[in-house]
């Protein structure tokens, strides 16, 4: 049973480029939960989605940041006109969402982004 | 609001010593409390978790960590280290009153265990 998936590994960005970071969730999860780590610090929760609902995005930053959950494919993790404060490891967890708050979220190994 | 504190930022033990990694919360509603370790370059690996019931948690690798509501701890050892279990440590909470469950984790222990 294959885990969490994310795409590319590592990213490279110029600054004002755009990036996007995508997560497959573990076969029979549906949902999907993305944290940023930047360098030296803990991870920090950013979105919440569910298939095709956004259900918690209160850490995520208001602007240039989006994410979504389609029915079909991937969550994708988008952020536009990146800055050098955007660099940063993207994690993307997963939970089968039929336990409540007592279920785990199963992590994948991350997007580490470099903005240039 | 909800905080967590991992009380060292690195710990170095030498192989086959004994090591205990520090964790406390605060909360103002009660809440289920994780470990995850990170290898280099790779994602989080749950180790273990409290959920309900006996305060003493056994886990992954011969991990365990015990629950003290009083203290507001939930702090993490293991009997005798090995060298692989050079990582970085995290502690998190979620609250219980939420139903979708988004963790809070706090910054982070980073094990260097040595020959």
């Amino acid at each position: 049973n294959a885990g969490v998936m994310q795409n590319p590994r590592h990213l490279v960005r110029r600054r004002g480029q755009e990036a996007r970071l995508r997560c497959s969730p573990m076969k029979g999860h549906s949902h999907v939960y993305w944290y940023r780590q930047l360098p030296e610090e803990g991870l920090k929760f950013m979105v919440y989605l569910q298939k095709e609902n956004i259900i918690d995005e209160s850490g995520m930053p208001k602007e240039r940041f989006s994410a979504e959950f389609p029915k079909e494919g991937p969550s994708i993790l988008r952020i536009q006109q990146v800055v050098r404060g955007d660099s940063a490891a993207y994690f993307c967890a997963s939970s089968s969402g039929t336990s409540g708050g007592q279920e785990t979220q199963y992590f994948g190994p991350g997007t580490r982004l470099l903005v240039l | 609001a909800q905080s967590v504190t991992q009380l060292d930022s690195q710990v170095p033990v030498f192989e086959e010593a004994p090591v205990e990694l520090r964790c406390n919360y605060s909360s103002s509603v009660s809440v289920y409390l994780f470990w995850y370790v990170q290898y280099p370059n790779q994602g989080l690996q749950l180790l273990l978790k409290y959920l309900s019931g006996s305060t003493l948690v056994k886990g992954i690798n011969g991990f365990e960590a015990e629950f003290n509501k009083s203290q507001t701890s939930f702090h993490l050892r293991k009997p005798s280290v090995h060298i692989s279990d050079t990582a970085e440590y995290f502690c998190a909470v979620r609250l219980t009153t939420d139903s979708w469950g988004k963790l809070q984790f706090g910054a982070g222990t980073q094990v260097v265990v040595t020959p």
